[in-house]
Order: structure tokens, then C-alpha cells, then sequence
């Protein structure tokens, strides 16, 4: 268990329609980070929160925006969803920014 | 262009035998180099993080090395095991943004 919790670990949905992903850190770390992984490729960088602040993006589309709360935890939406968003999206933390990542379990995103 | 390439793409073994996958990088300024494996369907988990000036760490059956020079990396596993079996991915942060450059990943498959 990495310490990091995704919920939900499913999410089926139609196409057009807006979902959330939430993403809960170790406890303790300040630095929150998206990825998108389609089937069978590479994990993708979407952005990176640092305490509460927009620290890096990657390539996140206008349709998909983020952020993470004075708690710590982080929140991804994407919106007018299409059937290429399918996918797997994994949240990971860490304490900071030259530390290694522990990642989520990651929910799977299907669009119907 | 920041890359981190990594070779071969995938690699069939048997059980028991050795093996060295390869990263190469062109990210700069350099901060550190990380080597994550990550089963289907599962988040990466990270195996070892090296600085400038480390050259060798070890996890367990894992080795990596790192040439700052040549700008190369490269994972041994030793008496592969079955459970071996997964995509191993470097990874290398870049000092001046904070951004994490991901390689495409090496699939492994041990064969008994």
C-alpha cells in the first residue's frame, strides 16, 4: 500500500459528460501529480501541484483542469469527455519535488 | 529537447537469468535519474532515484548505474524471478522546472 488513496477505482460514463477524480497524498507530502496511461502506452504527465499551487503541466487538455486543496488533497475534472479520454489516471505524491513519487492505484476511466 | 529514451522496448528472458535494460538521456540541466517498475495495471513503483554523483545504487536484485557523462543509465536485474515480469520505466527530473521527463518503458517478460 503506497499511502495514496484514488477514488473512485472505476468510473463508466457517456461521452460528453464531466466526471471527477479524487486523489487523497501520503500523508505528509505536499507535491500532488496526474498521469494519464492509455491501453498498453505510457504514463503521461497532466500537471503537478506543489502545496497547494500549480507547479508543472504537461500536456493536460482545456477540457481537463485540476486542483488541490488546503488539505492537501487534489481533485481532477475533465469535462466534455470524448471516447479517447478512456484511460487509466494515476495520482501520485511526494514530500517534495527531488523525492520519489508513490503512486495511487488509479481509476479507470471508460467512456462510452 | 528534453528525451529519456530507453532500449529495447520489450525483452523475453527465462527465469534465473540476468538481464540489462538501457535508458539514455538528453535532459538538462540534470538533477536526477529514477527507475520505476510498474505491473499491468498498477501504479510504478519506484526501485532507485540517483543524483549527479552516484554512479551505482542497488535495490535488492536491482543495480543501476548512471554515466553523467554520457548521459546513459542502465537497470541489471540478477536471477530474474517470476515476478519480474513488468514494465520498468526511467525516469530523469530536470533541475530547472521541476519536471519529471518519462522513457516509454521496457516490457519484461520472465518465462519459466
Amino acid at each position: 500500500d503506497s499511502g495514496v488513496t484514488q477514488t473512485p477505482k472505476h468510473l463508466i460514463t457517456a461521452t460528453g459528460q464531466r466526471v471527477t477524480l479524487r486523489c487523497s497524498p501520503r500523508s505528509g507530502d505536499l507535491s500532488v501529480y496526474w498521469y494519464q496511461q492509455s491501453l498498453d502506452q505510457g504514463l503521461q504527465f497532466l500537471i503537478q501541484y506543489y502545496n497547494g499551487e500549480e507547479r508543472a503541466k504537461g500536456n493536460i487538455l482545456e477540457r481537463f483542469s485540476a486542483q488541490q486543496f488546503p488539505d492537501l488533497h487534489s481533485e481532477l475534472n475533465l469535462s466534455s469527455l470524448e471516447l479517447g479520454d478512456s484511460a487509466l489516471y494515476f495520482c501520485a505524491s511526494s514530500a517534495g519535488t527531488a523525492e520519489k513519487l508513490f503512486f495511487g492505484s488509479g481509476t479507470q476511466l471508460s467512456v462510452l | 529537447k528534453n528525451q529519456v529514451e530507453q532500449s529495447p522496448q520489450s525483452l523475453i528472458i527465462l527465469e534465473g537469468k540476468n538481464c540489462t535494460l538501457q535508458c539514455n538521456y538528453t535532459v538538462s540541466p540534470f538533477s536526477n535519474l529514477r527507475w520505476y517498475k510498474q505491473d499491468t495495471g498498477r501504479g510504478p513503483v519506484s526501485l532507485t532515484i540517483m543524483t549527479f554523483s552516484e554512479n551505482t545504487k542497488s535495490n535488492g536484485r536491482y543495480t543501476a548505474t548512471l554515466d553523467a557523462d554520457t548521459k546513459q543509465s542502465s537497470l541489471h536485474i540478477t536471477a530474474s524471478q517470476l515476478s519480474d515480469s513488468a514494465s520498468y520505466i526511467c525516469v530523469v527530473s530536470a533541475s530547472s522546472n521541476y519536471q519529471l521527463i518519462w522513457g516509454a518503458g521496457t516490457k519484461l517478460i520472465i518465462k519459466p
